[in-house]
Protein backbone atom coordinates (compact mmCIF):
# COMPACT_ATOMS: atom_id res chain seq x y z
CA UNK A 1 0.00 0.00 0.00
CA UNK A 2 1.04 3.65 -0.39
CA UNK A 3 2.39 5.07 2.19
CA UNK A 4 4.49 8.02 3.02
CA UNK A 5 6.28 8.76 6.15
CA UNK A 6 7.27 12.35 7.35
CA UNK A 7 10.43 13.10 9.90
CA UNK A 8 12.29 15.82 11.04
CA UNK A 9 10.04 18.15 12.81
CA UNK A 10 10.55 19.58 16.23
CA UNK A 11 10.78 23.40 17.83
CA UNK A 12 13.26 25.77 16.17
CA UNK A 13 14.00 28.79 17.28
CA UNK A 14 12.87 31.82 15.03
CA UNK A 15 15.64 32.74 12.16
CA UNK A 16 17.20 29.06 12.10
CA UNK A 17 17.10 26.28 9.84
CA UNK A 18 15.28 22.77 9.59
CA UNK A 19 14.82 19.86 7.04
CA UNK A 20 11.95 17.57 6.72
CA UNK A 21 12.02 13.98 5.30
CA UNK A 22 9.56 12.17 3.63
CA UNK A 23 10.15 8.46 2.96
CA UNK A 24 7.78 6.82 0.23
CA UNK A 25 6.96 2.89 -0.50
CA UNK A 26 3.78 0.83 -2.21
CA UNK A 27 4.18 2.48 -5.84
CA UNK A 28 6.72 3.86 -8.66
CA UNK A 29 8.21 6.92 -6.63
CA UNK A 30 9.32 8.44 -9.81
CA UNK A 31 6.33 8.68 -11.71
CA UNK A 32 4.73 11.25 -9.38
CA UNK A 33 4.78 14.77 -8.22
CA UNK A 34 5.11 15.23 -4.71
CA UNK A 35 3.93 18.48 -2.73
CA UNK A 36 4.81 19.76 0.98
CA UNK A 37 1.28 21.16 2.61
CA UNK A 38 1.28 22.57 5.30
CA UNK A 39 -1.80 23.21 8.25
CA UNK A 40 -1.17 25.48 11.32
CA UNK A 41 -2.74 24.87 14.57
CA UNK A 42 -6.61 25.50 13.76
CA UNK A 43 -6.20 26.54 10.59
CA UNK A 44 -6.75 25.28 6.79
CA UNK A 45 -4.69 23.80 4.20
CA UNK A 46 -1.92 25.96 2.74
CA UNK A 47 0.14 24.68 -0.21
CA UNK A 48 4.09 25.41 -0.03
CA UNK A 49 6.24 23.21 -3.05
CA UNK A 50 5.99 20.45 -5.03
CA UNK A 51 9.20 19.26 -6.96
CA UNK A 52 8.15 17.03 -10.91
CA UNK A 53 8.49 13.28 -10.66
CA UNK A 54 12.18 14.65 -12.41
CA UNK A 55 13.79 16.57 -9.56
CA UNK A 56 14.48 18.92 -11.91
CA UNK A 57 11.40 21.50 -11.95
CA UNK A 58 10.24 23.31 -8.24
CA UNK A 59 7.51 25.22 -7.58
CA UNK A 60 6.86 27.02 -4.39
CA UNK A 61 4.35 28.77 -2.44
CA UNK A 62 4.83 32.63 -1.94
CA UNK A 63 4.82 32.73 1.55
CA UNK A 64 7.92 30.48 1.48
CA UNK A 65 9.68 31.51 -1.89
CA UNK A 66 13.36 32.29 -1.39
CA UNK A 67 13.32 30.35 2.10
CA UNK A 68 12.35 26.99 1.57
CA UNK A 69 14.04 24.20 -1.00
CA UNK A 70 12.06 21.05 -1.45
CA UNK A 71 14.44 18.39 -3.35
CA UNK A 72 14.24 14.51 -4.27
CA UNK A 73 16.30 11.72 -4.41
CA UNK A 74 14.39 8.78 -6.44
CA UNK A 75 16.95 6.46 -5.51
CA UNK A 76 16.07 6.99 -2.15
CA UNK A 77 12.35 7.51 -2.46
CA UNK A 78 12.55 9.91 -0.81
CA UNK A 79 11.68 13.86 -0.76
CA UNK A 80 13.20 16.98 1.69
CA UNK A 81 11.67 20.16 2.47
CA UNK A 82 15.16 22.31 3.64
CA UNK A 83 13.64 25.24 5.75
CA UNK A 84 15.59 28.20 6.42
CA UNK A 85 14.57 31.96 7.97
CA UNK A 86 12.09 30.22 9.81
CA UNK A 87 9.85 32.28 11.20
CA UNK A 88 6.64 32.16 13.94
CA UNK A 89 3.75 31.90 11.40
CA UNK A 90 5.62 28.71 9.86
CA UNK A 91 4.88 27.02 13.23
CA UNK A 92 2.50 23.99 11.29
CA UNK A 93 1.91 20.38 11.08
CA UNK A 94 3.90 19.98 7.21
CA UNK A 95 2.31 16.72 5.17
CA UNK A 96 4.30 15.22 2.64
CA UNK A 97 1.36 14.30 -0.32
CA UNK A 98 1.86 12.60 -3.49
CA UNK A 99 0.18 14.58 -6.55
CA UNK A 100 -1.71 12.15 -9.17
CA UNK A 101 0.60 13.71 -12.19
CA UNK A 102 4.39 13.44 -12.98
CA UNK A 103 4.36 16.61 -13.66
CA UNK A 104 2.38 19.75 -13.34
CA UNK A 105 0.27 19.28 -10.38
CA UNK A 106 -3.04 17.97 -10.26
CA UNK A 107 -5.17 16.36 -7.44
CA UNK A 108 -3.05 14.47 -4.21
CA UNK A 109 -4.18 11.28 -3.92
CA UNK A 110 -1.94 10.23 -0.81
CA UNK A 111 -0.97 11.76 2.53
CA UNK A 112 1.26 11.50 4.90
CA UNK A 113 0.41 11.49 8.93
CA UNK A 114 2.22 15.21 8.85
CA UNK A 115 5.45 15.71 10.67
CA UNK A 116 4.95 19.06 13.42
CA UNK A 117 6.78 22.34 13.29
CA UNK A 118 7.00 24.65 15.97
CA UNK A 119 8.86 27.92 15.55
CA UNK A 120 9.33 29.34 19.14
CA UNK A 121 12.10 31.25 21.04
CA UNK B 1 -6.52 32.56 -8.16
CA UNK B 2 -8.54 32.99 -5.11
CA UNK B 3 -10.64 29.92 -3.90
CA UNK B 4 -14.05 30.97 -2.03
CA UNK B 5 -15.72 28.29 -0.09
CA UNK B 6 -19.80 28.78 1.49
CA UNK B 7 -20.63 28.14 3.78
CA UNK B 8 -17.24 28.51 6.81
CA UNK B 9 -19.75 26.08 8.88
CA UNK B 10 -22.96 24.02 8.19
CA UNK B 11 -24.66 22.30 10.94
CA UNK B 12 -26.88 19.76 9.73
CA UNK B 13 -28.35 15.74 11.08
CA UNK B 14 -27.89 12.30 10.06
CA UNK B 15 -29.59 12.11 6.68
CA UNK B 16 -29.89 15.22 5.15
CA UNK B 17 -28.55 16.14 1.95
CA UNK B 18 -25.96 18.77 2.64
CA UNK B 19 -24.31 21.06 -0.43
CA UNK B 20 -20.58 22.97 -0.21
CA UNK B 21 -19.78 25.53 -2.40
CA UNK B 22 -16.61 26.74 -3.74
CA UNK B 23 -15.80 29.58 -6.29
CA UNK B 24 -12.93 30.58 -8.00
CA UNK B 25 -11.66 34.04 -8.68
CA UNK B 26 -11.52 33.19 -12.36
CA UNK B 27 -12.55 30.51 -14.67
CA UNK B 28 -10.71 26.57 -13.85
CA UNK B 29 -12.20 24.61 -16.14
CA UNK B 30 -13.15 21.54 -14.27
CA UNK B 31 -9.43 21.41 -12.28
CA UNK B 32 -11.04 21.21 -8.71
CA UNK B 33 -10.63 18.80 -6.22
CA UNK B 34 -12.67 17.94 -2.91
CA UNK B 35 -10.77 16.96 0.10
CA UNK B 36 -12.31 15.65 4.00
CA UNK B 37 -10.26 16.13 6.93
CA UNK B 38 -10.98 14.85 10.38
CA UNK B 39 -9.42 16.06 13.75
CA UNK B 40 -6.16 14.81 14.20
CA UNK B 41 -5.75 13.28 10.25
CA UNK B 42 -4.37 14.31 6.98
CA UNK B 43 -7.14 15.10 4.15
CA UNK B 44 -8.60 12.71 1.91
CA UNK B 45 -9.21 13.16 -1.46
CA UNK B 46 -13.09 12.69 -2.42
CA UNK B 47 -13.76 14.35 -5.86
CA UNK B 48 -11.17 15.06 -8.78
CA UNK B 49 -12.19 16.43 -11.86
CA UNK B 50 -14.92 18.72 -10.07
CA UNK B 51 -16.95 15.02 -10.61
CA UNK B 52 -14.64 11.86 -10.74
CA UNK B 53 -15.32 10.07 -7.64
CA UNK B 54 -11.72 8.64 -6.09
CA UNK B 55 -11.85 5.08 -5.80
CA UNK B 56 -13.10 3.69 -2.64
CA UNK B 57 -15.06 6.85 -1.89
CA UNK B 58 -18.81 6.34 -1.12
CA UNK B 59 -20.90 7.19 -3.55
CA UNK B 60 -23.27 9.73 -1.55
CA UNK B 61 -20.72 12.03 -2.08
CA UNK B 62 -20.86 13.89 -5.57
CA UNK B 63 -19.17 16.98 -7.53
CA UNK B 64 -20.63 19.50 -10.21
CA UNK B 65 -19.64 22.55 -11.92
CA UNK B 66 -17.29 24.29 -14.10
CA UNK B 67 -15.55 27.34 -15.02
CA UNK B 68 -16.02 29.47 -11.78
CA UNK B 69 -18.77 27.21 -9.36
CA UNK B 70 -18.43 24.14 -8.00
CA UNK B 71 -20.50 22.10 -5.70
CA UNK B 72 -19.72 19.16 -3.34
CA UNK B 73 -23.07 17.26 -2.20
CA UNK B 74 -23.48 14.84 0.38
CA UNK B 75 -26.87 12.72 -0.53
CA UNK B 76 -27.26 11.46 2.88
CA UNK B 77 -25.19 12.26 5.70
CA UNK B 78 -23.28 9.30 8.09
CA UNK B 79 -21.82 9.98 11.28
CA UNK B 80 -18.81 9.82 9.51
CA UNK B 81 -18.66 12.39 7.44
CA UNK B 82 -18.71 15.04 9.98
CA UNK B 83 -15.34 16.84 9.26
CA UNK B 84 -14.16 19.51 7.25
CA UNK B 85 -13.92 19.74 3.85
CA UNK B 86 -12.09 21.58 1.20
CA UNK B 87 -11.66 22.76 -2.57
CA UNK B 88 -8.57 22.56 -4.34
CA UNK B 89 -7.56 24.56 -7.26
CA UNK B 90 -5.09 22.94 -10.15
CA UNK B 91 -5.68 25.32 -13.34
CA UNK B 92 -2.88 27.22 -12.13
CA UNK B 93 -0.77 24.28 -11.71
CA UNK B 94 2.11 23.64 -10.66
CA UNK B 95 0.81 25.97 -7.89
CA UNK B 96 -1.90 25.05 -6.73
CA UNK B 97 -4.67 26.66 -3.73
CA UNK B 98 -7.23 25.58 -1.55
CA UNK B 99 -10.17 27.26 -0.10
CA UNK B 100 -10.77 28.17 3.53
CA UNK B 101 -12.66 24.68 4.52
CA UNK B 102 -15.89 24.12 5.70
CA UNK B 103 -16.65 22.42 8.95
CA UNK B 104 -19.62 20.32 8.87
CA UNK B 105 -20.88 19.30 12.43
CA UNK B 106 -23.74 17.61 13.67
CA UNK B 107 -26.72 19.44 14.75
Amino acid sequence: QVQLVESGGGVVHPERSLRLSCVASGFTFNKHGIHWVRQAPGKGLEWVAVIWYDGIYKYYGDSVKGRFTISRDNSKNAVYLQMDSLTTDDTATYYCARDRRASYAEAIDFWGQGTLVIVSS
Amino acid sequence: IQMTQSPSSLSASVGDRVTITCRASQGIRNELAWYQQKPGSAPNLLIFGASTLQSGVPSRFSGSGSGTDFTLTISSLQPEDFATYYCQNYNSAPQISFGQGTRLEIK
